[in-house]
């Protein structure tokens, strides 16, 4: 079985543009969470998504980035106009419902130059 | 606030010694995680246990959810095992997992 899928593993971007990271979940999940990991601050929750629909996006700075998991397709992190604060590893995790074990992607490290 | 408290942050181990990871928690909980990342930044998933004991080769976890605290057990270390120990909580009345600072484990030969 193949398990959380995350592209690209490694991206950089210059300050401005716009980045888009991509996860695919475990074959039969419908809930998908995103975590963001900065240098010396840890792993914090960004955004929760069921098929078509935002869940709790509490975790998300409220300007710049947006978060989809259309009904076919990977779930879309976008970050627009990238800041050097932005740099981080970016992990996508799927469960089969909430409450339940969530798997983890291999993250994409985001540099931002 | 909700937290998640680990304890030692950080540890040194000779090869083939035994060690125990604390995982301190605030609250009541749905779901508690022990992760690995390791040295190439992967979390590897080791235990979903929200209550009870479970084993897994040489990695063990208990969690006594009454009290709020869970604990991971690694025997005879090997030199792989080093990396960053996560546990991670999704409270009552949440969906996110809410994770600790880490243990910080490096296994010498």
């Amino acid at each position: 079985n193949a398990g959380v899928m995350q592209n690209p593993r490694h991206l950089v971007r210059r300050r401005g543009q716009e980045a888009r990271l991509r996860c695919s979940p475990v074959k039969g999940h419908s809930h998908v969470y995103w975590y963001r990991q900065l240098p010396e601050e840890g792993l914090k929750f960004m955004v929760y998504l069921q098929k078509e629909n935002i869940i709790d996006e509490s975790g998300m700075p409220k300007e710049r980035f947006s978060a989809e998991f259309p009904k076919e397709g990977p779930s879309i992190l976008r970050i627009q106009q990238v800041v050097r604060g932005d740099s981080a590893a970016y992990f996508c995790a799927s469960s089969p419902g909430p409450h339940y074990e969530q798997y983890f992607g291999p993250g994409t490290r985001l540099t931002v130059t | 606030g909700i937290q998640v408290e680990q304890s030692p942050p950080d540890l040194i181990l000779q090869e083939g010694a035994n060690s125990t990871l604390r995982c301190n928690f605030s609250d009541s909980v749905n779901n508690l995680q022990w992760f690995h990342q390791n040295p190439w930044g992967q979390l590897i998933n080791l235990f979903y246990i929200p209550s009870g004991t479970k084993q897994n080769g040489r990695l063990s976890a208990t969690t006594v959810a009454t009290e709020r605290y869970s604990l991971l057990y690694i025997s005879s270390s090997q030199t792989t095992d080093s990396g960053v120990y996560f546990c991670a909580v999704v409270y009552y009345g949440n969906n996110r997992l809410a994770f600790g600072k880490g243990n910080q484990v490096v296994v010498i030969p």
